[in-house]
């Protein structure tokens, strides 16, 4: 059974700093692994993901996630964030042998000015 | 991406009435995924599809709820009847192709979700 674990439901930053939002996997094989992001009253949409090759992953509007099966994570970044990027966002897995997402249960991202 | 349109965006209705969510494919795909969002659980499958059969209804909460596929391009999502705990946000996702590619990719893309309120 495959799970994701999201530290910290909520986030608050600076505009300008560093965005670091946690996310951990467990899979009994090697995984498939996306980062969400669903602004308010909006669907969830695609940041980056990662399937085979590369481990650091660049997605949309700035966003990186590094894929480090040693320490089963999957966290994403942003060296910068801006006002915009406030929003909630969700890690996901997919075992390669199922097709449906197991979601994390989301962080809530805050930029202060 | 997949062109996911969900109807309706929103929809109220009384406890014991049916519901019937839509969702509506662009690009037809042979999936298609039913999730519920809700605060208290966050975002779990409810269903998905595969070559338009239902592969793993695991996820559905019961049998006040079914679904159907009838072809490449629809799916429904019935509640009958319907009751207050079923408020929540239901998305449908497909998966799309990314551009350029001569095949569809393991992403899933979502639609808007419809925001269900049982009173």
């Amino acid at each position: 059974a495959q799970s994701v674990t999201q530290l910290g439901s909520h986030v608050s930053v600076s505009e300008g700093a560093l965005v670091l939002l946690r996310c951990n996997y467990s899979s009994s094989v090697p995984p498939y692994l996306f980062w969400y992001v669903q602004y308010p009253n909006q669907g969830l949409q695609l940041l980056l993901k990662y399937t085979t090759g590369a481990t650091l992953v660049k997605g949309i509007n700035g966003f990186e996630a590094e894929f480090k099966k040693s320490e089963t994570s999957f966290h994403l970044t942003k060296p910068s964030a801006h006002m915009s990027d406030a929003a909630e966002y969700f890690c996901a897995v997919r075992d390669t042998g199922r097709r449906a997402l197991t979601f994390g249960s989301g962080t809530r991202l805050q930029v202060q000015p | 991406d997949a062109g996911v349109i969900q109807s309706p965006r929103h929809e109220v209705t009384e406890m014991g009435q049916e519901v019937t969510l839509r969702c509506k494919l662009i690009s037809g795909h042979n999936s298609l995924f039913w999730y519920r969002q809700t605060m208290m659980r966050g975002l779990e499958l409810l269903i998905y599809f595969n070559n338009n059969v239902p592969i793993d209804d695991s996820g559905m909460p019961e049998d006040r709820f079914s679904a159907k596929m009838p072809n490449a391009s629809f799916s429904t999502l019935k509640i009958q009847p319907s009751e207050p705990r079923d408020s929540a946000v239901y998305f449908c996702a497909s998966p799309g192709k990314e551009r350029g590619a001569s095949t569809s990719t393991d992403t899933q893309y979502f639609g808007p979700g419809t925001r269900l309120t049982v009173l």
